[in-house]
């Protein structure tokens, strides 16, 4: 997994909780990625971000929030406005402008009771 | 029609055999093209990288891009049961804002 660490590796929700999933790094990276996978979906992008202190909605923010206050780090909050938040959710990195490879870390299972 | 199609799945083929993975697009600005393997419950790693139309090599794989038919294809030669996963394809345009669209993945079984 690279050097990315995501944690945890399951998480359940019951509905109306906000849960926040972690994303570390230690690649020296510079852009972050939040995806959901969904089954028969393919990766969806929630939102991503090229440097500290800036980020950007992907393609189904709705629901989520991020910060990025460190390079390293890049958590997610899945707040009580996602209305279907159970899948998998994948965080990786791109090593800046002129890269176009991301790499993966290895996943957070979240399950909504 | 969607930027990228990927061939639906699943697909099931014997240990040996030559597997065929593909994808269509439509954005005629994508210039940098890969294949990601994911294993159940993993994250996807990155395969395969191939920039612009060409062939890349890599063991039993390789990838092939055919900019003017806008089609890329991930060939496996000599299948094993440790190539049973998901594979996506993935491609971007230059620039610095670098977002990968992805194909919604097939997935690949090898019997023994």
């Amino acid at each position: 997994d690279g050097g990315i660490t995501q944690s945890p590796k399951y998480l359940f929700r019951k509905e109306g909780q906000n849960v926040t999933l972690s994303c570390e790094q230690n690649l020296n990276h510079d852009a972050m990625y939040w995806y959901r996978q969904d089954p028969g979906q393919g990766l969806r992008l929630i939102y991503y971000s090229q440097i500290v202190n800036d980020f950007q909605k992907g393609d189904i923010a709705e629901g989520y929030s991020v910060s990025r206050e460190k390079k390293e780090s890049f958590p997610l909050t899945v707040t009580s406005a996602q209305k279907n938040p159970t899948a998998f959710y994948l965080c990786a990195t791109l090593a800046g402008i002129g890269y176009n490879e991301q790499f993966f870390g290895p996943g957070t299972r979240l399950t909504v009771l | 029609q969607k930027e990228v199609e990927q061939d639906p799945g699943p697909l099931s083929v014997p240990e040996g055999a030559i597997v065929s993975l593909n994808c269509t697009y439509s954005n005629s600005a994508f210039q940098y093209f890969m294949w990601y393997r994911q294993y159940s419950r993993k994250g996807p790693e990155l395969l395969m990288y191939t920039y612009s139309s060409g062939n890349k090599e890599d063991g039993r794989f390789t990838a092939q891009v055919d900019k003017s038919s806008k089609y890329i294809s991930l060939f496996i030669r000599d299948s094993q049961p440790s190539d049973s996963a998901t594979y996506l394809c993935a491609m971007t345009a230059t620039g610095a804002n670098s977002k990968l669209t992805f194909g919604k993945g097939i997935t690949l079984s090898v019997r023994p």
